[in-house]
């Protein structure tokens, strides 16, 4: 079956910097990769999603990208800010259509 | 309407209760899940209803009940909880089973006594 891989899973920078999250999966198949945002005290947060048809997609100040021959897709947050501090789940859509989560990145932007 | 609601936002037990959790979705979507949550952990899935039959149970103990009455309502009941049971449980739903896009409740923090 799928399985997930997320690093890291603590992440600090500067307000205003870059922060990259990157996720590996183990089944060919997958073809579907969202990712979530939790903040504290509140359920998960769709942010971006890709399909294995599209390498790229961009939304404001995030993007994801997605690999497939290497079995990878990474969140890439540019021009960090306070409100971004949360913890981020990749997952993956598995053949039984159902969501396969990696463990969680723990954003933190310092000031 | 673009949300997932749940009640309550918390509930606090002993292990004889019954007690049960609501969420609502008001956007037409036919899929609607159970997951539990704990600390520092991903969601796990518990239960998947697909036109309001039940199509996934993640071999979940029987004293959590699921229910889904109509498209737009999502029950878990609740009997006989163990203190390992005290979660955060999250209720999601998507347009189809097959439509991967889940979108997520605030969730209702249980504590079992």
């Amino acid at each position: 079956g799928e399985n997930v891989e997320q690093h890291p899973s603590t992440l600090s920078v500067q307000e205003g910097d870059s922060a990259v999250i990157k996720c590996t999966y183990s089944d060919s198949a997958s073809n579907y990769f969202p990712w979530y945002k939790q903040e504290l005290g509140k359920g998960p947060q769709l942010i971006i999603d890709i399909r294995s048809n599209v390498g790229e997609k961009k939304d404001q100040r995030i993007a994801v990208t997605l690999n497939k021959t290497a079995k990878h897709f990474s969140l890439h947050i540019i021009e960090t800010q306070p409100e971004d501090s949360a913890v981020y789940f990749c997952a993956g859509g598995d053949s039984n259509y159902q969501l396969i989560w990696g463990a969680g990145t723990k954003l933190i932007i310092k000031p | 309407d673009t949300e997932v609601t749940q009640t309550p936002k918390h509930l606090v037990m002993g292990m004889t209760n019954k007690k049960s959790l609501k969420c609502e979705q008001h956007m037409g979507h036919r899929a609607m899940y159970w997951y539990k949550q704990k600390a520092k952990k991903p969601p796990e899935l518990m239960f998947v209803y697909s036109y309001e039959k039940l199509s996934i149970n993640e071999s979940v103990p029987s004293r959590f009940s699921p229910e889904c009455p109509n498209s737009s309502l999502l029950n878990l009941h609740l009997h006989a909880l163990q203190p390992e049971d005290s979660a955060l449980y999250l209720c999601a739903s998507s347009l189809a089973w097959a439509e991967e896009t889940q979108y997520f409740g605030p969730g209702t923090r249980l504590l079992v006594l």
